[in-house]
């Protein structure tokens, strides 16, 4: 079965980091570009960050730019977004994506993610 | 703001043709593909339509999407109660450094 399974959720006070992971199976993770997508209580899909197969080329939302890092071992099926400087605004539930080579917007298979919560 | 613009909700009668409208600039839907996900109540969103309109295995031929210009837009016919749900569009934005963008979503209810 394809799927992909989001941990390392949690409450966080701003300022402080995260590690999200997703984990992938069933599938060629190798051959697949990969999405973060967030969704903040009650509104609408952010995207967050866009990593190629091998990892050469990332992409960033400007909200997240500096801040998060995404990246991926294609060894252990793992794709990671680093969150640091986190902030109230970053409380969502973080999803991972699959992407089709070349096609960062076709996203064909989601986790069904993980919750952030930055608050003191 | 959504870069993406969609009305924030819509509605018909089952039986009924709904659209939603998705509007962006030349940076996005003007130069690139649209894709359309669907969000039901506490899931994670599925991919409806890809590349203006085409259609992933499985997605019922009631769903179809077309593109004009900076505009698209999402049909649904013979509508469903399980077609309630937030609609989302999505494309590949050109601007500076790259980025998906996402529109604001669309609630439709089912009257």
């Amino acid at each position: 079965e394809v799927q992909m399974v989001e941990s390392g959720g949690g409450l966080v006070q701003p300022g402080g980091s995260l590690r999200l992971s997703c984990a992938a199976s069933g599938f060629a993770f190798t051959s697949y570009e990969m999405n973060w997508v967030r969704q903040a209580p009650g509104t609408g899909l952010e995207w967050v960050s866009y990593i190629t197969s091998s990892g050469s080329h990332i992409y960033y939302a400007d909200s997240v730019k500096g801040r998060f890092t995404i990246s991926r071992d294609n060894a252990k099926n793992l794709l990671y977004l680093q969150m640091n400087s986190l902030r109230a605004e970053d409380t969502a539930v973080y999803h991972c994506a699959r992407a089709l080579t070349g096609d960062p917007p076709y996203m064909d298979v989601w986790g069904k993610g993980t919750t952030v919560t930055v608050s003191s | 703001q959504s870069v993406l613009t969609q009305p924030p909700s819509a509605s018909g009668t089952p039986g009924q043709r709904v659209t939603i409208s998705c509007s962006g600039s030349s940076s996005n839907i003007g130069s690139n593909y649209i894709y359309w996900y669907q969000q039901l109540p506490g899931t994670a969103p599925r991919l409806l339509i890809f590349k203006n309109n085409q259609r992933p295995s499985g997605v019922p031929d009631r769903f179809s999407g077309s593109k004009s210009g900076t505009s698209a837009s999402l049909a649904i016919s013979g509508l469903q109660s399980e077609d309630e749900a937030d609609y989302y569009c999505a494309a590949w934005d050109d601007g500076l450094s790259g980025r998906v963008v996402f529109g604001g979503g669309t609630k439709l209810t089912v009257l």
